[in-house]
């Protein structure tokens, strides 16, 4: 079936650089997020995007964070500069906008920041 | 705000041991979905069950909306199934979901 595609699995950075996250939602989906999980806490979300725009953010969401999805590529999530409580897993997720159907969530990407 | 709490925290199975896992929230809502969180983080979506019961293999979700609450069943369990179980909610699909800190399952022979 369908699959949200994280790019990449696991990645490694110094304090202070930026670093940009990759998703590859499902090709006919409208919707797009980016959820967080610091290790053995919640998963908690940061933002949704739609039509080329941010439609909702929470807290989590600072401004050293910035989303886009250039020409219909990959759905990216740009951290600069990171931060050492920037080191969690990421998720992105993708939804179509019916009804019955459930938003797509990626394996997620582990960020550690040194 | 919304507010998801499963129960229990954690819960250790003997292998062909049946489980129950709920969720409870605070809001109505549009949207409840299963996730299966393995050992080292990745996610596999279970169910998406806004209302009523489905049933994949040895898992059953149950959504009872009038009484905030959703359940997953796992019967006959397997040491395959040790991982983290976690209930989402949301009043909006077009919106994040909320997710509530999950059951930490463990299941030995």
């Amino acid at each position: 079936g369908p699959k949200v595609l994280q790019i990449p699995s696991h990645q490694i950075i110094d304090m202070g650089q930026m670093v940009t996250l990759n998703c590859d939602p499902v090709s006919n989906h409208l919707y797009f997020y980016w959820y967080k999980q610091i290790l053995g806490q919640q998963m908690e979300f940061l933002v949704n995007f739609y039509n080329g725009k941010v439609m909702e953010k929470s807290k989590l969401f600072k401004d050293q964070f910035s989303v886009e999805r250039p020409d219909g590529s990959y759905f990216t999530l740009k951290i600069q500069p990171t931060a050492l409580e920037d080191s969690a897993v990421y998720f992105c997720a993708s939804s179509s906008y019916r009804g019955n159907q459930a938003p797509l969530f990626g394996e997620g990407t582990r960020l550690s920041v040194l | 705000g919304q507010q998801v709490q499963q129960s229990p925290a954690s819960l250790v199975l003997q292998e062909g041991e049946n489980a129950e896992l709920q969720c409870n929230f605070s809001t109505s809502l549009n949207s409840m979905q299963w996730f299966y969180q393995r050992p080292e983080g990745s996610l596999v979506s279970l169910f998406y069950n806004p209302s009523g019961t489905k049933q994949s293999g040895r898992l059953t979700s149950t959504t009872v909306i009038k009484e905030r609450r959703s359940s997953l069943h796992i019967s006959s369990s397997q040491i395959t199934d040790s991982g983290t179980y976690l209930c989402a909610m949301g009043d909006n699909y077009a919106q994040g979901l909320t997710f509530g800190l999950g059951t930490r399952v463990s299941v030995f022979p």
